[in-house]
């Protein structure tokens, strides 16, 4: 599985978007984009999913760059419920989807 | 609701002790994991199982064993020749495939007294 970067932390105000970046260039054509987040002491809640496109849903919006060598995890309004350790996880089918969590981003929502 | 659950939240064990950790899940999903947090740290996976009476082990597997007799449960035993058991143990599932993801219940918290 292709690795992953992320900053190890970050601060974000209440009510604006939150963008969480993550490189990962040697990613693989077959291999997808995966972000969970957890909160402390709770086991890891899936937020988003993709490959190539650009994906959205209730939660937040995935953009992945044309190269697919990085992408950014975007929290449109965030909330304080939002603060939470992010993880950008690269899958492939050859890993039997075995999850690799690298350190993550501290997201800290402030009032 | 479907989903998974943990049980306990919080359990101690002698030092010595097998220790068996459930998981059962409603959600038909026929894959699940096991995996061990420490402080910290990242997920780490134990064990896994695609299928019932089947399961594969993991990156951290030894001192651990595991069962899936039935689709819904997938325990996990801490046996006595893990050296360091005390850890945060999630237990996740997915429909199996690896453009799905998977779901997590909320974990068990192992203590040695």
């Amino acid at each position: 599985d292709a690795k992953t970067t992320q900053p190890p932390s970050m601060d974000c105000a209440e009510g604006r978007a939150a963008n969480l970046p993550c490189n990962h260039s040697t990613i693989s054509g077959n291999e997808y984009v995966y972000w969970y987040r957890q909160i402390h002491s709770q086991g890891p809640q899936y937020i988003i999913h993709g490959l190539k496109n650009n994906e959205t849903n209730e939660m937040a919006s995935l953009i992945i760059t044309e190269d697919r060598k990085s992408s950014t995890l975007i929290l449109p309004h965030a909330t304080l419920r939002d603060t939470a350790v992010y993880y950008c996880i690269v899958v492939s089918e050859a890993a039997g989807n075995k999850l690799t969590f690298g350190g993550g981003t501290r997201v800290l929502v402030k009032p | 609701d479907g989903g998974i659950t943990q049980s306990p939240k919080y359990l101690f064990r002698k030092e010595g002790q097998n220790v068996t950790l459930s998981c059962e899940q409603n959600l038909n999903h026929d894959a699940m994991y096991w995996y061990r947090q420490d402080p910290g740290q990242g997920l780490r996976l134990i064990y896994y199982s695609q299928i019932v009476n089947d399961f594969q082990k993991g990156d951290i597997a030894e001192g651990y064993s595991v069962s899936r007799e039935k689709k819904e449960s997938f325990p996990l035993t801490v046996t006595s020749a893990q050296k360091n058991p005390t850890a945060f143990y999630l237990c996740a599932s997915s429909i199996g495939r690896f453009n799905q993801p998977q779901h997590f219940g909320d974990g068990t918290r192992l203590s040695i007294l």
